[in-house]
């Protein structure tokens, strides 16, 4: 039972444009929806997150977008620099599964300069 | 401030071999996690400890066990390591408001031939 998908493996964008990652989950009594990103040889790290009562979260180049309705999370990032190239995966937290975060399979973001 | 530290960053094991990978942390946080992170899966967890004492499954379990030292230790042991083990694993502790998710270790990534 795959709660989350990230059905885009890889994404390649040129510099200064926009980049758009997509995540689908089934279960709607997710409260927290948080995007990491990561680099090679390193942890994920937190990057931003949002509340299920909320529909957009803006952090400076970094905004996410929750629909509920359609029970889709995306993460916009404009403009879209080379060193924005990692891994970047979608995880949704709901407090009954005691705390644990549930993982999307990840995208690999390339920024093309 | 180190964060969360995982030891040893690289292993190699034969099959059939024990092991234990150490997790520390120095946020004094309550929660740590150890996910397994394999190409195409996402991160998957491995087991959990929701506080000093307790322990609990998560998703994928067989062939590991665990130990909560104390507040800041989460140890993970392979009694007998098999190819499927093969991964990059990390630990991970819960941050004080659930909108921030995890802080992760830098990971060890494991080969079992």
């Amino acid at each position: 039972d795959q709660q989350v998908k990230q059905n885009s493996p890889s994404l390649s964008v040129q510099e200064g444009r926009i980049s758009i990652l997509n995540c689908d989950y089934t279960n709607s009594m997710f409260d927290y929806f948080l995007w990491y990103k990561k680099y090679p040889a390193e942890g994920p790290t937190f990057l931003i997150s949002i509340s299920s009562i909320k529909d957009k979260n803006e952090d400076g180049r970094f905004t996410v977008f929750l629909n509920k309705s359609a029970k889709h999370l995306s993460l916009h990032i404009v403009p879209s620099q080379p060193g924005d190239s990692a891994v970047y995966f979608c995880a949704l937290h709901r407090m009954e599964y005691g705390n644990k975060l549930v993982f999307g399979a990840g995208t690999i973001l390339r920024v093309k300069s | 401030n180190a964060g969360v530290t995982q030891t040893p960053k690289f292993q190699v094991l034969k099959t059939g071999q024990s092991m234990t990978l150490q997790c520390a942390q120095d946020m004094n946080h309550n929660s740590m996690y150890w996910y397994r992170q394999d190409p195409g899966m996402g991160l998957r967890l491995i087991y959990y400890s929701a506080s000093e004492g307790t322990t609990d499954k998560g998703e994928v379990p067989n062939g590991y066990n665990v130990s909560r030292l104390n507040k800041r230790e989460f140890s993970l042991r392979l009694e007998s390591a098999a190819p499927s083990q093969t991964s990059v694993y990390f630990c991970a502790t819960l941050n004080d408001r659930p909108y921030y998710g995890y802080t992760f270790g830098s990971g060890t990534r494991l080969t079992v031939v």
